[in-house]
């Protein structure tokens, strides 16, 4: 079975503090993503990256950063995180050759 | 502007009755659509897939149809079940893409 693991299943920061969300995956495979889940908006795909060090911009890319040094673990990154960054976050990761992506538990994010 | 929408955020059916969960789509160069389900708490389980070569994909309770004139795609679950009660989204992705737009999702309840 496919494993993903999120470091945190929730997870309190003040507006202003660097947040790191970590993600790793124990099936090999190439592609990693990070969503965030909003009432009402759905999953909305922030980061992808589908090798070691490359990553893309989804669709709401603005105030996140990723890395990506190892190609088990995928990390969102929240320079200065702010209160419209309060949400549920959402790793996934899919092999090469598959169109099923893994979720991990997702992260609940608040940020105060 | 949202190209995968689920018009209906919440449904409910009485046990062992066929559930209809609808999306639609904007794009006409998505080739590829899921459908994922989520708890609360988890992230979201891949429940079935279809290719836009085909119109009906099967497995077991749960059919996928898709309807590309249309634009269309829905998820029946036949006869639905309880433990069927979460929230589903239909994603969508164009080939050549890793990256799936997902819908807004639709909370099932199956009654008792």
């Amino acid at each position: 079975d496919v494993k993903v693991t999120q470091s945190s299943r929730y997870l309190v920061k003040r507006t202003g503090e660097k947040v790191f969300l970590e993600c790793v995956q124990d099936m090999d495979h190439e592609n990693m993503f990070w969503y965030r889940q909003d009432p009402g908006l759905g999953l909305r795909l922030i980061y992808f990256s589908y090798d070691v060090k490359m990553k893309e911009k989804g669709d709401i890319p603005e105030g996140y950063s990723v890395s990506r040094e190892k190609k088990e673990r995928f990390s969102l990154i929240l320079e200065s995180a702010s209160t419209n960054q309060t949400s549920m976050y959402l790793c996934a990761s899919q092999g090469a050759l598959t169109d099923t992506q893994y979720f991990g538990p997702g992260t609940r994010l608040t940020v105060l | 502007d949202q190209q995968v929408k689920q018009n209906s955020p919440s449904l409910s059916v009485q046990e062992g009755r066929i559930s209809i969960l609808n999306c639609d789509y904007t794009n006409s160069m998505f080739d590829y659509f899921l459908w994922y389900k989520k708890y609360p708490a988890e992230g979201p389980t891949f429940l079935i897939s279809i290719s836009s070569i085909k119109d009906k994909n099967e497995d077991g309770r749960f059919t996928v149809f898709l309807n590309k004139s249309a634009k269309h795609l829905s998820l029946h679950i036949v006869p639905s079940q309880p433990g069927d009660s979460a929230v589903y989204f239909c994603a969508a992705r164009g080939s050549g893409t890793y990256k799936y737009i997902f819908g807004t999702g639709t909370r099932l309840k199956v009654l008792a």
